[in-house]
């Protein structure tokens, strides 16, 4: 399958704080999408990026398509405590195959 | 809607035992999926169906088996449980000529 590569692995967010994370892959993608997962529970959809250059919001999360096809990154910004859990971002070439990158853990910093 | 559900929630097996994760959704969804995740790891792809009657295999197919009788099912098949299996599975679903795919709650599953 093809490999994405998700940075960071894990990070430290104190409330208030805006927060990025990215992922690159070495294919060319047609979609980059977000999503949020909770303990136990299935990931969850956060934003679809259609077109390269692409940016797109959905309340304090910001994602863009990079240009080159091969890269997106999430913003999170003014983080609150809810927004701990692990990140995806997952490309697709073909409308049912989703590739994955292994996931950023967010959690809050004591 | 109860969107994608996933049965059993927990299972532990022994090594060799046979069992069937069942996946049904209520959305009239075209398009169905199973995947893994481990520990640091992303979801990989198992198998996926893109109608009733059509299954194709992912990234890691082996050592299961998938069918699709109908729309709203999409059951994988162990059919000689490994320690390798351990893992969490996902069934996600969505509609034809879509990227969105939406993920039932997964089972975890243990072999022993």
């Amino acid at each position: 399958g093809q490999q994405l590569n998700q940075s960071p692995q894990s990070m430290f967010i104190q409330e208030g704080e805006d927060v990025s994370m990215n992922c690159t892959s070495s294919s060319i993608f047609n979609t980059w999408l977000w999503y949020k997962q909770d303990p136990g529970e299935g990931p969850v959809l956060l934003i679809a990026l259609y077109k390269a250059g692409e940016l797109t919001s959905n309340g304090r999360l910001t994602a863009q398509f990079g240009i080159t096809r091969k890269d997106s990154f999430l913003n999170i910004s003014a983080s609150i405590p809810s927004d701990v859990g692990i990140y995806f971002c997952a490309g697709s070439a073909d409308y049912y195959k989703l590739s994955f990158g292994a996931g950023t853990t967010v959690t809050v910093r004591a | 809607n109860a969107g994608v559900t996933q049965t059993p929630k927990f299972q532990v097996l022994k090594t060799g035992q046979s069992m069937t994760l069942q996946c049904a959704q209520d959305m009239n969804h075209e398009y169905m999926s199973w995947y893994r995740q481990d520990p640091g790891m992303g979801l990989r792809l198992i198998h996926y169906s893109v109608g009733a009657g059509i299954t194709d295999q992912g990234e890691v197919p082996n050592g299961y088996n998938v069918s699709r009788s109908t729309t709203e099912d999409f059951p994988l098949r162990l059919l000689s449980a490994a320690p390798s299996q351990t893992s969490v599975y996902f069934c996600a679903s969505t509609v034809a000529d879509s990227y969105e795919q939406y993920f039932g709650p997964g089972t975890r599953l243990t072999v022993t």
